[in-house]
């Protein structure tokens, strides 16, 4: 049980262009989604937290007009990277949390990678 | 704010075990997480510890003292594919999960 997928598993964009990518709890509902972003050899870092019906809640720092988030359902939350530049390049990590605890299942991560 | 130190790099031998520590200062707790990541690879959950103590799971133990904002993740009779970076998290007061900056765990024959 607690099964996150995301997709795409990987991209490759044009920069310029936005890029769309899925994260789907597939046999649990989310109350909350987390989108993380970790860059090679570094951490993890929260860009935003998602509640499903409201707006996203972004970290300081991170530009909401360009990273999209969309919580649309129970089981789905979209980030759109738009407009993206070579420096968006990088591991995109969602994860959910059914507001049973406090414990986050994480997909299997988004590698973009913008030419 | 919240920061969040564990070591960088660790090497140990295959069947020796190694212990990883982390020390935080976060506004509110409500518990600590360890995780596991392979290269390429979201974490696994390995941990999660509130209340002091140690947590043993298999070759996995974790420990955690609120008062010292201190905590170690214990890997025993180490495999080579324990072979990974070990991520420790906090949750904050906010609910969220803050994260250390990871140690490359490298286990050699």
């Amino acid at each position: 049980g607690a099964v996150v997928s995301q997709h795409p598993s990987w991209v490759i964009c044009k920069s310029g262009t936005s890029v769309k990518i899925e994260c789907r709890s597939l046999d649990f509902q989310a109350t909350t989604m987390f989108w993380y972003r970790q860059f090679p050899k570094q951490s993890l870092m929260l860009m935003a937290t998602s509640n499903e019906g409201s707006k996203a809640t972004y970290e300081q720092g991170v530009e909401k007009d360009k990273f999209l988030i969309n919580h649309a359902s129970l089981t789905l939350s979209t980030l759109t990277v738009t407009s993206a530049h070579p420096e968006d390049s990088s591991f995109y990590i969602c994860s959910a949390n059914p507001g049973t605890d406090y414990e986050q299942y994480f997909g299997p991560g988004t590698r973009l990678t913008v030419t | 704010g919240q920061n969040i130190d564990q070591p960088t790099e660790m090497t140990a031998t295959e069947g020796a075990i190694v212990q990883i520590n982390c020390t935080y200062q976060t506004s509110g707790f409500n518990g600590l997480f360890w995780y596991q990541q392979h290269a390429g690879e979201a974490p696994t959950f390995l941990s999660y510890n509130v209340l002091d103590g140690l947590e043993e799971k298999g070759r996995f133990s974790s420990f955690l003292s609120r008062s010292k904002g201190y905590s170690y993740l214990l890997l025993k009779e180490l495999q080579m594919k324990d072979s990974a970076s070990y991520l420790c998290a906090v949750v904050g007061g906010d609910y969220k999960l803050s994260f250390g900056a990871g140690t490359t765990v490298t286990v050699r024959a």
